[in-house]
């Protein structure tokens, strides 16, 4: 268990819904980082946030926005959803003691989007 | 389920034998790296770092070593075993930046 926890683990929609997928880091982590992963691109770094700011930002598209609350929860939300949105969002977290380039990062088990 | 490309490199190996996955990277610059195994159905786990002003460190049963000269990353597993069976990636962080770049992964198959 990384101590990262990520709802919902699945979740079925259609074509131009909307959804809200939610990450808790684990505790004392101040980043949270989004990735995509499908089939046919691997991992996908979309948006991280640090202590409730944007620090970085991947190849995330404009339908998708992302934000991370005081109690450093974060949610990516999806909309105007389409066929090929369906993939894994692993959200992860890390200290980020030292600057950008220390720490490993912990990822939660994923949530499952399918669009249909 | 699945978790990674349709395109994985496949690395086959026989339980016991050491494995060696490897990776490039194309930033000079990079000073940081990491490995992670990702296991079917799971989000990636750590499994060793590296900095660049070392050649090699080691963990348990696994090692990295890294040539900067022509910028490539390798992990090796030694006495490879049933719960190795993973896909494997390298990251790194952009310099400067809180961006982590994962690299396509390599499947290990391990074969009893």
């Amino acid at each position: 268990d990384s101590g990262v926890t990520q709802t919902p683990k699945h979740l079925i929609t259609a074509t131009g819904q909307r959804v809200t997928l939610r990450c808790s880091p684990r505790s004392g982590d101040l980043s949270v980082y989004w990735y995509q992963q499908s089939l046919d691109q691997g991992l996908q770094f979309l948006i991280q946030y640090y202590n409730g700011e944007e620090r970085a930002k991947g190849n995330i598209l404009e339908r998708f926005s992302a934000q991370q609350f005081p109690d450093l929860h974060s949610e990516l939300n999806l909309s105007s959803l389409e066929l090929g949105d369906s993939a894994l969002y692993f959200c992860a977290s890390s200290r980020q003691i030292g600057g950008p380039n220390t720490g490993e990062l912990f990822f939660g088990e994923g949530s499952r989007l399918t669009v249909l | 389920g699945e978790s990674v490309g349709l395109h994985l490199p496949t690395l086959s190996v026989q339980e016991g034998d050491n494995s060696i996955i490897n990776c490039a990277y194309s930033n000079s610059a990079s000073d940081y790296f990491i490995w992670y195994k990702q296991e079917s159905g799971k989000g990636p786990q750590f499994i060793i770092d590296i900095r660049s002003n070392m050649d090699k460190r080691q963990g348990q049963r696994v090692t990295v070593l890294l040539n900067k000269t022509v910028k490539h990353l390798s992990l090796q597993i030694a006495a490879t075993q049933p719960g190795d069976s993973a896909v494997y990636f390298c990251a790194e962080p952009l310099s400067g930046t809180y961006k982590y770049i994962f690299g396509t992964g390599t499947r290990l198959k391990v074969l009893a």
